[in-house]
């Protein structure tokens, strides 16, 4: 089973920021948040990861909350293009099996 | 570089025949998964290789499934006899292993098989 949990769907304005929650209580020290995003009939693809910093790419940015039980992915400014199934995976970097869970389904609105 | 590649795209067949899926990894990747996909059970890992050797194939569903990596760039999944519940997308997926002073394992999903089983 999935060890993280997220909303099952989201809305969000084009333009405006997402913010998709992630709670991961059970994660151990070593091992890393990702986050990946499914686009209707494609693969996943990566989106970011962290361990307990902040971080920030071209894509997203990542808040990890202090305890690291839980983390927010941000887009910035969602277009509808970013309409996909949104997924946060604990990950050991020591092992590389992802368990992926139900994610959340991000409709962006136009 | 191409991606990893997935073949054939999409695949109908019979209950009882054979199938066997084809992936290409990225070049230079160390590992190279194979995930399953229903609307049921979601996204599911079936087996992944390091260096052409499977290391888990605990997902690996029941004896029909089999996987093989003969060389670094070609991977099969063979369904034999298929079923109809065997219907999916099956994701081919490869990631390079980090080097020193790196520390994650992103993962290069192909475009998938889409198997229906009739």
């Amino acid at each position: 089973d999935a060890k993280t949990t997220q909303p099952t769907s989201m809305d969000c304005a084009e333009g405006r920021a997402a913010n998709l929650p992630c709670n991961h209580s059970t994660i151990s020290g070593n091992e890393y948040v990702y986050w990946y995003r499914q686009i209707h009939s494609q693969g996943p693809q990566y989106i970011i990861h962290g361990l307990k910093n902040n971080e920030t790419n071209e894509m997203a940015s990542l808040i990890i909350t202090e305890d690291r039980k839980s983390s927010t992915l941000i887009l910035p400014h969602a277009t509808l293009r970013d309409t996909a199934v949104y997924y946060c995976i604990e990950g050991s970097s020591g092992t590389y099996k992802y368990i992926f869970g139900t994610g959340t389904r991000l409709k962006v609105l136009a | 570089d191409a991606g990893v590649i997935q073949s054939p795209r999409h695949e109908v067949t019979e209950m009882g025949q054979e199938v066997t899926l084809r992936c290409k990894p990225i070049s230079g990747h160390d590992y190279l998964f194979w995930y399953r996909q229903t609307m049921m059970r979601g996204l599911e890992l079936l087996i992944y290789f390091n260096n052409n050797v499977p290391i888990d194939d605990s997902g690996m569903p029941e004896d029909r499934f089999s996987a093989k990596m003969p060389n670094a760039s070609f991977s099969t999944l063979k369904i034999q006899p298929s079923e109809p519940r065997d219907s999916a997308v099956y994701f081919c997926a490869s990631s390079l292993y980090p080097r020193a002073g790196g520390s994650y394992n992103e993962q290069f999903f192909g475009p998938g098989t889409r198997l229906t089983v009739l």
